[in-house]
């Protein structure tokens, strides 16, 4: 079975901390996804990763940032958190580029700036 | 804009009872319709993904259509449970790697 781990179920942080939160996938996929989902929205896409150190912007990159040092692990940066940006964030890997193919979700990280 | 719409946003229903959720979309192009089940709290879990030339895909209990000419779906829940009591997700893919979600229809099935 594919596994998505995310470092932590929820986080509390103060505004204008730094925040980074962690995904790692365990079924060696190329891809891997950033979304934050808020109620009343569906998902949407901060950040896509399609290879180690590559990235694209998502829909709403602004005031995040990514990182991907190894294929694994697949980091989202809050550079400085604001009350706005309390979500749920939720990583996603899938093993080729196209939407044909499955993502598989992580449990999500319910983030809280105070 | 690429919109999907679903409906009812929520619903209750009787342990053992059938029920249908609906997905409109004017997603263009068109590749794919995903239907996932999220639990609170939880990230979603796939339950069918259809192309084009399907009309129709079942997993257990779960049966969902697809009519690309007027570009709506269904889901179709068969006996329900209570474990069935979740948020369901209709995503259509369109380009690249991209996907456009809907807002959900959560789902409580009672005693």
């Amino acid at each position: 079975d594919v596994k998505v781990t995310q470092s932590s179920r929820y986080l509390v942080k103060r505004t204008g901390e730094k925040v980074f939160l962690e995904c790692v996938q365990d079924m060696d996929h190329e891809n891997m996804f950033w979304y934050r989902q808020d109620p009343g929205l569906g998902l949407r896409l901060i950040y896509f990763s399609y290879d180690v150190k590559m990235k694209e912007k998502g829909d709403i990159p602004e005031g995040y940032s990514v990182s991907r040092e190894k294929k694994e692990r697949f980091s989202l940066i809050l550079e400085s958190a604001s009350t706005n940006q309390t979500s749920m964030y939720l990583c996603a890997s899938s093993p080729q580029t196209g939407s044909s193919y499955e993502q598989y979700f992580g449990p999500g990280t319910r983030l809280t700036v105070t | 804009k690429n919109q999907v719409e679903q409906s009812p946003q929520s619903l209750i229903i009787l342990e053992g009872k059938n029920c249908t959720l609906q997905c409109n979309y004017t997603v263009s192009p068109f590749s794919n319709l995903r239907w996932y089940k999220q639990d609170t709290g939880r990230g979603p879990v796939s339950l069918t993904i259809m192309t084009f030339s399907e009309n129709t895909k079942s997993n257990g209990r779960y049966t969902a259509t697809l009519d690309a000419d007027t570009k709506q779906s269904s889901l179709h829940i068969t006996a329900s449970q209570l474990s069935d009591s979740a948020s369901y997700i209709c995503v259509v893919g369109y380009s690249g790697y991209a996907l456009n979600f809907g807002k959900g229809t959560s789902l409580l099935v009672t005693p």
